[in-house]
């Protein structure tokens, strides 16, 4: 079955570090691929999606992610973090021609300490 | 222009009664899709709808639940008889079209506790 894992469940960081989440998926087709950030209180909301071309794109507020074909991965990365950052991040595959069904990883909730 | 509204944001029923939660999608948008968050867990698809019919609903459970989204009016997820188990969050997201391409805007959920 398809699935999408995060590595990390939660992850706390002090204000400018360096973040990087991981993002594994399992599926050999070609994917569709999103990270979504819901903040305290809020509904989700798209930070960045892959769909083909470059595999680096960049985001919303900073974010980027590096798709690796040969390593399944989609893993988000941010140089350094704001205490707003504060939140909880999902990736999720979606495959391509496909419709509707998107698939999610557990999630990661990321802390910033001020 | 509106996002995804659900309502309610909060609902508590006692088992063995009915939930009933209502998605209305985005303006323009004919495409709703409902998906289940477990406590702990991600967030996990439930079922596809576009107006008036059922595309996808591979993820819902066999019995107690069911969802409609009626040529006028909201999308409705109903789960009859509800046990504690279904205590979740519930979200709806809409999108324009159904392809992988476009992308599912999400609504604020709905938080169901079952008592």
């Amino acid at each position: 079955a398809q699935s999408v894992s995060q590595h990390n469940h939660h992850v706390i960081l002090s204000e400018a570090a360096s973040l990087e989440l991981g993002c594994n998926y399992s599926y050999g087709g070609t994917v569709n691929l999103f990270w979504y950030v819901q903040y305290p209180g809020q509904h989700l909301q798209l930070l960045l999606k892959y769909f083909s071309g470059d595999p680096l794109v960049k985001g919303i507020k900073g974010f980027e992610a590096e798709f690796i074909k040969s390593k399944f991965s989609f893993n988000l990365r941010k140089p350094s973090v704001q205490w707003s950052d504060t939140a909880e991040y999902f990736c999720a595959v979606i495959h391509s021609g496909n419709t509707g069904k998107l698939i999610f990883g557990q999630g990661t909730t990321l802390q910033v300490k001020p | 222009n509106a996002g995804v509204m659900q309502n309610p944001r909060h609902l508590v029923r006692r088992r063995g009664q009915e939930a009933r939660l209502r998605c209305s999608p985005m303006k323009g948008h004919s495409h709703v899709y409902w998906y289940r968050q477990l406590p702990e867990e991600g967030l996990k698809f439930m079922v596809y709808l576009q107006k008036e019919n059922i595309i996808d609903e591979s993820g819902m459970p066999k019995e107690r639940f069911s969802a409609e989204f009626p040529k006028e009016g909201p999308s409705i997820l109903r789960i009859q008889q509800v046990v504690r188990g279904d205590s979740a969050a519930y979200f709806c997201a809409s999108s324009e079209a159904g392809s992988s391409y476009n992308e599912q805007f999400f609504g604020p959920g709905t938080r169901l506790t079952v008592l």
